[in-house]
């Protein structure tokens, strides 16, 4: 069965800094990756979706790669900003598309 | 708006009551899914559903029936309800092209006293 991992649990930074979400998974048998951003109280919003045949996709300040082989995913957020505070989770879908596995997320804190 | 829209959007009850949850799309999407989020922030899938057919059902305790009256609908029953079911349950669709993502409803605090 997949195990997805997301380190660190959380992460408080200072505005500007760059940084990096970890990713992994177990079974490297997937059809994509998506990263989500939650923001209390709220439902998840898509980030990113990388295919399995990708290596990374970028939106604006954010890029996340993708090393099946490995399993493991990294979302890169640049010159962080206040408002880019809140829980990332990455999810990977089964080769048949049906189920998706998340992680427990990482909970950001961007210090002013 | 096109969304995912979940009602309600908090729910307090005590055990023993049966209580439902409603969700409907208007993105057009094929499927439709119901997560639940535990205290601990992890999501785990319940029930899938495919064009009103169901598709995928995880170990869930049958006092939960989940009903899908077309593709644009899902609602979650459940029966019973127990402290454990205390949760934030989450309502998503996605197309059935492998290039789009999961669009996710705004949940549904479920709290059971």
């Amino acid at each position: 069965k997949q195990e997805v991992t997301q380190i660190p649990a959380a992460l408080s930074v200072p505005e500007g800094e760059n940084l990096v979400l970890n990713c992994s998974f177990t079974d490297s048998a997937i059809y994509n990756l998506q990263w989500f951003r939650q923001d209390p109280g709220k439902g998840l919003t898509s980030l990113l979706l990388i295919q399995s045949s990708q290596r990374e996709q970028t939106s604006g300040r954010l890029n996340a790669s993708l090393d099946k082989s490995s399993g493991r995913s990294t979302l890169y957020i640049a010159a962080s900003q206040p408002g880019d505070s809140a829980t990332y989770l990455c999810a990977v879908a089964t080769r048949d598309f049906n189920k998706f596995y998340f992680g427990s997320g990482t909970k950001l804190n961007v210090k002013p | 708006d096109t969304a995912v829209s979940q009602t309600p959007k908090y729910l307090v009850t005590q055990m023993g009551n049966d209580k439902s949850i409603k969700c409907e799309q208007n993105l057009g999407h094929d499927t439709m899914y119901w997560y639940k989020q535990d205290s601990k922030k992890f999501l785990k899938i319940m029930f899938s559903y495919n064009n009103k057919e169901l598709i995928i059902n995880e170990t869930v305790p049958n006092r939960f029936s989940p009903k899908s009256p077309d593709k644009a609908h899902l609602n979650l029953h459940i029966n019973s309800l127990e402290l454990g079911d205390s949760a934030v349950y989450f309502c998503a669709s996605r197309p059935n092209r492998g290039d789009s993502p999961l669009h996710f409803g705004n949940g549904t605090r479920l709290t059971v006293t």
